[in-house]
């Protein structure tokens, strides 16, 4: 069955770095474009980064652009999230998603990994 | 940027009633709306795309209608699981947009 498993959050300061890593199974990786979600503490979902299945179309939100860069591995089955100039702001719950089996909408979520910035 | 404005931000309704939540997007989306229900602590689940059509797996009480700019979920009757908050979500246009959610809570 279908798994993302996001991974690489944790506490960091105002300013610095941190890469996060969404590992998937259950479905041709390579076929399939993939999104970056995030949630803030007790606030709703913000949509904040897409890329194409073969990593030629990308998209940012603009309250990530210039700082995030999402990419991927189509050989290792993850995507990734560099998220460099961190703000107290990015603090949130980062979720990778993709649609698989419906024609509109991200159906599969992983399970969220957490960053926190806090000096 | 296209602005989900959904409403209300909080409704409350006793169990077995129907329940009536709005999505306006600020411009023409056409049918390029999604649902999705999120419970405390959970990742999102996708209840509806293209506005009307439901997901794999979604109980037949949960219908989405509308077009353009305005849409809506209707939950027939509902159930002890229903109570969550909804978000709608646009993918017509990038960057993708979503509302601020619905918070619906038991009466």
């Amino acid at each position: 069955q279908v798994q993302l498993v996001e991974s690489g959050g944790d506490l960091v300061k105002p300013g610095g770095s941190l890469r996060l890593s969404c590992a998937t199974s259950g479905f041709p990786f390579i076929d399939y474009h993939m999104t970056w979600i995030r949630q803030a503490p007790g606030k709703g979902l913000e949509w904040i980064s897409y890329i194409s299945s073969r990593g030629d179309t990308i998209y940012y939100a603009d309250s990530v652009k210039g700082r995030f860069t999402i990419s991927r591995d189509n050989v290792k089955n993850s995507l990734f999230l560099q998220m460099n100039t961190l703000r107290a702001e990015d603090t949130a719950v980062y979720y990778c998603a993709i649609r698989v089996a419906a024609t509109g909408g991200l159906d599969y979520w992983g399970q969220g990994t957490q960053v926190t910035v806090s000096s | 940027e296209i602005l989900m404005t959904q409403s209300p931000a909080t409704l409350s309704v006793s169990p077995g009633e129907r329940a009536t939540l709005s999505c306006r997007a600020s411009q023409s989306i056409s049918s390029n709306l999604a649902w999705y229900q999120q419970k405390p602590g959970q990742a999102p689940r996708l209840l509806i795309y293209g506005a009307s059509t439901r997901a794999i797996g979604i109980p037949a009480r949960f219908s989405g209608s509308g077009s353009e700019t305005e849409f809506i979920l209707t939950i027939s009757s509902l159930q002890s699981e229903d109570f969550a908050t909804y978000y709608c979500q646009q993918y017509n246009n990038w960057p993708q947009t979503f509302g601020r959610g619905t918070k619906v809570e038991i009466e």
